[in-house]
């Protein structure tokens, strides 16, 4: 069982469109993080936040962490050829010192 | 930035071979971590440390093993290669100042067993 939910698995667009990926769970997370892995590397961190209805900003990105912290979105505005990536949704359940538990993924492609 | 560091990064091998995949990290984390990542699945963690001479086996079923005998080096080894070992292995680290959970990924060692 798939303890967090990410949709859409593909996501094909044009250079300047809008997209928003999710994350849903039916548990509470403690904090949750996104991160961004390109082929053949590992995922690099992009953000975490920690606190329900919390939202944060990385340039065009935002982020945003359900009221119930149970989910979180990452909005990307006008989509660059460059934010092609796969993003991965990560939560820690409990106590900050436990460990992530990450969703499959979202593959993004962006063409110019 | 972060500093870990992830020695082979493409190793194609044979069936029967005994390989050590090599991961360090400058950063003095306690914690590491080693997950394999499949083409759309989810990243599995199949073993983790707190700590020198601390390792745990993760949720996958591996048949390898690990060792933490320095702070910088967790190497993960396979005493016997199998096509089924075929996948990217990624070595992680966290501190204890680490907020909230975040890892630091190496680049991953793609395996593949012939």
């Amino acid at each position: 069982t798939q303890l967090l939910e990410q949709s859409p698995q593909f996501l094909s667009i044009q250079e300047g469109e809008n997209l928003t990926v999710y994350c849903n769970s039916s548990s509470v997370f403690s904090s949750l993080q996104w991160y961004r892995q390109e082929p053949g590397e590992g995922p690099v961190l992009l953000v975490t936040v920690v606190t329900g209805g919390e939202v944060k900003k990385l340039k065009r990105l935002t982020f945003q962490f359900g009221d119930a912290r149970k989910d979180s979105s990452l909005h990307i505005t006008a989509a660059q050829p460059g934010d092609t990536g796969l993003y991965l949704c990560a939560g820690v359940r409990g106590s900050t010192l436990g460990r992530l538990y990450f969703g499959r993924g979202t593959q993004l492609t962006v063409w110019p | 930035e972060a500093d870990i560091y992830q020695t082979p990064r493409y190793l194609v091998i044979g069936t029967g071979k005994k390989i050590t995949l090599e991961c360090s990290q400058t950063m003095g984390h306690d914690k590491m971590y080693w997950y394999q990542q499949d083409p759309g699945m989810e990243l599995h963690l199949i073993h983790y440390s707190y700590g020198v001479n601390s390792t745990e086996k993760g949720d996958l079923s591996s048949e390898s093993t690990v060792s933490r005998i320095r702070t910088e080096h967790f190497p993960l080894t396979l005493e016997s290669a199998r096509p089924s070992h075929t996948s990217q292995y990624l070595c992680a680290s966290r501190g204890v100042s680490g907020r909230a959970g975040e890892q630091y990924f190496g680049p991953g060692t793609r395996l593949t067993v012939t």
